[in-house]
This record gives structure tokens, C-alpha cells and sequence, in this order.
């Protein structure tokens, strides 16, 4: 059983603090990983997908880390905003499989 | 363009009821899921229909649970005899291409489903 996990499983932070959290995953036979942002009341969003050992990309404030060989990533929030309040979900592709594998998530509050 | 609709955007419904849930998908994505999100837990899921090809079926919690798909369009997730543990919400999402990885998931607004 492919098993994605993420920690912490929340996070409370004032505005302007720099955080950041991490998704651990089983790296054999992986793929690609996602990373979504999910917002109270709103759907799931990507922020980004990432296939490649070492990769790394930057959207704003937020930016991502993938190592495949140890099976881990990193998602990095730079000066917090309380608009970065949402739970963060990560998920893994695999070779032997068409479905997501998905963490339970990081949940991110800032208070302004 | 359109995204992923879902409706009803929420349904109450007592116990031991079927339920009905609809997912529209974005036109031209080829692989729909389905997930729920119960209180306090992360997003399970359920099924994934890719195209003509027998749908994953592993994630549904029991028989209960069965959901359809019309060629590469609307999904529908029914529950039989809703129970209390039913209570969730529900998102479908659909993805451009089956079997890339590197495609992400575009997600529904989902279905409050709560079971009195």
C-alpha cells in the first residue's frame, strides 16, 4: 500500500513568518507529484507538479523542492499572508497506477 | 472555459435514503474522480473512470457506494441506504490525459452530503 505522508498536520503562524512543510513518499516506481492548495468552501487548486529529481519551482511567495531519491518535498511560504490560510495536500503519481495517492494534508493558518 | 461542475452543491437527506451525486467534468479530460473528504480527515478516494477502461473501484468503502460514467462526460456517485457516517463532502475531479502524471487534477466544487 502506497502510503503519502505530510507534516505537521497544522500549522499556526503570524503574518510575515516564513514556513514551510513536508510531504514524504514512497519513491519507488514514482512518477510525478502534485502539490494543491485548498481553501475553505473552494475546490482544490494545483500549485504545482513536479516530476524531476531536484526540481524545484516558484509561483509568488511559494516554492517547491522535490527529491525523488529520498522520497521527499518541501513547500516553502515566504512572508505568510492570512489569504495563505488553507490546508495543503500533496500527492504522488506512480508508475503502476492512473490514480492520485494523496497526504492528508497540512493545514496552514496565519493570523494577520 | 467551463470547470469541473458538481451538483447538488449540497443535500441533506435522513438516513437509509439513496443518494444521487453529479459530477460534470471539464470537456476533452479523459480520466474523472471521485473523493470525499470526511470531517477531520484528509481526501480518500473512491473511484477513477480513464476513458473506456474498467474504472478503480478500490477505493469505495462498500457496496453501498456505486458510481457510472457515460463515455468520456457526466459521472454520477450513488449511495444506498445513506448512513451518518456517509456525511461528507464529495469532490469529483478530471484530468486532461489518463496515465500522465505530470497532468494535475482539475477539482469540482463538491457536494456537502449530510445524513441526519
Amino acid at each position: 500500500i502506497l502510503n503519502v505522508e505530510q507534516s505537521p498536520q497544522s500549522l499556526h503562524v503570524q503574518e510575515g513568518d516564513s514556513t514551510n512543510f513536508t510531504c514524504s513518499f514512497p519513491s519507488s516506481n514514482f512518477y510525478a507529484l502534485h502539490w494543491y492548495r485548498w481553501e475553505t468552501a473552494k475546490s482544490p487548486e494545483a500549485l504545482f507538479v513536479m516530476t524531476l529529481n531536484g526540481d524545484e519551482k516558484k509561483k509568488g511567495r511559494i516554492s517547491a523542492t522535490l527529491n525523488t531519491k529520498e522520497g521527499y518535498s518541501y513547500l516553502y511560504i515566504k512572508g505568510s499572508q492570512p489569504e495563505d490560510s488553507a490546508t495543503y495536500l500533496c500527492a504522488c503519481f506512480y508508475n503502476q497506477g492512473g490514480k492520485l495517492i494523496f497526504g492528508q494534508g497540512t493545514e496552514l493558518s496565519v493570523k494577520p | 472555459g467551463a470547470g469541473v461542475s458538481q451538483s447538488p452543491s449540497n443535500k441533506v437527506t435522513e438516513k437509509g435514503k439513496d443518494v444521487e451525486l453529479r459530477c460534470d467534468p471539464i470537456s476533452g479530460h479523459t480520466a474523472l474522480y471521485w473523493y470525499r473528504q470526511r470531517l477531520g480527515q484528509g481526501l480518500e478516494f473512491l473511484i477513477y473512470f480513464q476513458g473506456n477502461s474498467a474504472p478503480d473501484k478500490s477505493g469505495l468503502p462498500s457496496d453501498r457506494f456505486s458510481a457510472e460514467r457515460t463515455g468520456e462526460s457526466v459521472s454520477t456517485l450513488t449511495i444506498q441506504r445513506t448512513q451518518q457516517e456517509d456525511s461528507a463532502v464529495y469532490l469529483c475531479a478530471s484530468r486532461p490525459r489518463a496515465g500522465s502524471g505530470d497532468n494535475e487534477q482539475f477539482f469540482g466544487p463538491g457536494t456537502r452530503l449530510t445524513v441526519l
